[in-house]
Formats: structure tokens, sequence, C-alpha cells
């Protein structure tokens, strides 16, 4: 079992929808947990930035922590053709031998977002 | 440019060959790091330097693989002896300290035939 999984999908919505996107994980050290968005043949770009359990609010996109369940969660609000790309998740801590600059990511999430 | 650079973008090497992959880092960003991102995954870990300091190298699959920041800045990944398994996407990314915010670079794309 990979320490982070996530769902590859892919995932099709119609525009305007509401997006949910979530990775589980097996790691307790993590501490600093990550969304990057990533455009095809780009590299990846850095959505949201959490430190430990709790939400934060980021113009249409939400992340989610649930430190007790090992869970994490990504909305999308309104979603608009320009989101249509993969979703990775990534974490790190320190702890159980980890470190706090080592990112662990998820597979990705294709997401396409259908005008 | 205000980004991470990397060259070159793509790269098809014979089995055997030698390959140099460059990272450029945003000017003042004092950690570097390299991951590998095969086919419809995330992105793996290889190694991490703190100026020209090579702190954790865990993550470079064999000892093919060697990378160097000789001055603090432009880093350099080297593949010795490619083989198949190594074709993927070689991402480099740069933060101003070790738990800010990594900044990724596009890629090189290795093909190794």
């Amino acid at each position: 079992q990979k320490e982070v999984e996530q769902d590859p999908g892919p995932l099709s919505v119609p525009e305007g929808a509401i997006v949910s996107l979530n990775c589980t994980y097996s790691n307790s050290a993590f501490q600093y947990f990550m969304w990057y968005r990533q455009y095809s043949r780009k590299g990846p770009e850095l959505l949201m930035y959490t430190y430990s359990s709790g939400n934060k609010e980021d113009g249409r996109f939400t992340a989610q922590v649930d430190k007790s369940s090992k869970y994490i969660s990504l909305f999308i609000r309104d979603s608009q053709p320009s989101d249509s790309a993969t979703y990775l998740c990534a974490m790190s801590g320190y702890g159980s031998g980890g470190s706090n600059y080592k990112l662990t990511f998820g597979k990705g999430t294709l997401l396409t977002v259908n005008p | 440019g205000a980004g991470v650079s990397q060259s070159p973008r793509y790269k098809v090497a014979k089995r055997g060959q030698d390959v140099a992959l460059r990272c450029d880092p945003i000017s003042g960003h004092v950690s570097l790091f390299w991951y590998q991102q095969a086919l419809g995954q995330g992105p793996e870990f290889l190694t991490y330097f703190q100026n020209e300091a090579q702190l954790d190298k865990s993550g470079l699959p064999s000892d093919r693989f060697f990378a160097e920041r000789p001055e603090g800045s432009v880093s350099t990944l080297k593949i010795q002896r490619t083989q198949q398994e190594d074709s993927a996407v070689y991402l480099c990314a740069s933060s101003l300290g070790t738990v800010e915010t990594q900044y990724f670079g596009p890629g090189t794309r290795l093909l190794v035939l």
C-alpha cells in the first residue's frame, strides 16, 4: 500500500459543477498538506497549502484536512473549463523518519470540465 | 525569468547513453529538489540540496543517478548508462527555505529507446 492514495479518475463534470477531490494517507507524521494543479506537459503549480487539520478557502477552492481520519479534500466551486487538469495531493512532515521538505504525492486525478 | 527553468525540455537517448539535465532555480532560492514523474503517476522525490550541499539523496534509484549544485544555484542531474526504465519526466523545484512552497519547473521529458 502506498503512503498516499488518490483515485486517478478520470473525472468529467459539466461547467458550473462542484468538484470534490480527495486523498487518504497512512503516515501519521504528515503535517503539511498541499494540492497542486498540473496541466498537460507542464510542471505542478501549487493551489493550496495547509498546515495540520482544518479548512482553508481561496476563491473557488477549499481545502480540508482531517488528520484523525487521515483524509484530505479539495473542493472546486463553479468549475470552469480552464480547471481541466490533473490535481495532485502532496504532503510532508517530521517524525517516523520523515522530513518536512520531502513531498510525497498521490497519483493525481485527471479532471475534465465540459463547457 | 521569474520561474524555474529546465533544459532540455525533451531528450531522446539510446539505451546506454549518458544524459545531463539542467535546472535553473528561482534566484535566491536556497533549496532545490529533483523529482521523477513516471507516466500516469505523481512525482517521486529523488534528491534535495540546501545551497551547494546535497543533504538527501535517498530517492535516487541507483548509483547511475548523480546530482550536483556546485555553486548553490544551477543544478545538473546526470544519468549514466540510461535504461528504458529511466524514461520519465524529471522535475526540478526550488524554494526559499525548507518548508516553504516548492515551485516546479516544466520538467525534462526523457525517453530512452
